[in-house]
């Protein structure tokens, strides 16, 4: 079974810091057919739908503060945000799809909160 | 913008169905795969599976045997239905366009309760 986790379970940032949250897969994620990481993060907010903040690892969606940074390829990703803000806290998950059989699966998430 | 709205019963009997449609405004929507995401109470969240345009579908291998879903181009909806519920199937319910090898947008979610 694949298994994929995220790092920490919840974090405490001071406002205006980095926050930093880890996504790791047991089989990787990077297809050779267009050199591309399947793998997403989320914002979810309490009450709310989760929101895409990020695609293909990397790809920040349209209207996504440019605070919001990911990295990493094959089994090991990150999700960076550069400088805290108030309106950052919430619940992310990181989201990956294997294509054998087709799936998707969601990471267990990570509680990011204001120190 | 592409708008998605889940519709259904808030409550369900033990062993019967749950029955979800999911309708999209404002937006293409032949041509598009779109999926059902599961989220119980204070927990994480759970791919159901998708439906694409000719109605092919992936399932969740651990719902596959009680899972349905099915898509009408001409009505913009898609359809969701769970068979057997049990109280572990308690949980709110999102519909989702796939985009990029992930969900946007999504729909509210729908909170669905199996309990006699």
């Amino acid at each position: 079974d694949i298994v994929m986790t995220q790092s920490p379970e919840s974090l405490a940032v001071s406002l205006g810091e980095r926050a930093t949250i880890t996504c790791k897969s047991s089989q990787s994620v990077l297809y050779s057919s267009n050199n591309k990481n399947f793998l997403g993060w989320y914002q979810q907010k309490p009450g709310q739908p989760p929101k895409l903040l990020i695609s293909w690892a990397s790809t920040r969606e349209s209207g996504v503060p440019d605070r919001f940074s990911g990295s990493g390829s094959g089994t090991d990703f990150t999700l960076t945000i550069s400088t805290l803000q108030a309106e950052d806290v919430a619940i992310y998950y990181c989201q990956q799809y294997y294509t054998n059989p087709p799936m998707f699966i969601f990471g267990p998430g990570t509680k990011l909160e204001i120190k | 913008q592409v708008q998605l709205q889940e519709s259904g019963p808030g409550l369900v009997k033990p062993s019967e169905t749950l029955s979800l449609t999911c309708a999209v405004s404002g937006g293409s929507f032949s041509g598009r795969w779109w999926s059902w995401v599961r989220q119980p109470p204070g927990k994480g969240l759970e791919w159901i599976g998708e439906v694409g345009p000719d109605g092919t579908t992936n399932l969740n291998m651990s719902l596959k045997s009680r899972v349905t879903i099915s898509v009408d181009n001409s009505k913009t909806q898609f359809y969701l239905s769970l068979s057997s519920v049990t109280a572990a199937d308690t949980a709110v319910y999102f519909c989702a366009r796939n985009h990029n090898f992930a969900f946007d947008p999504w729909g509210q979610g729908t909170l669905v309760i199996v309990s006699s």
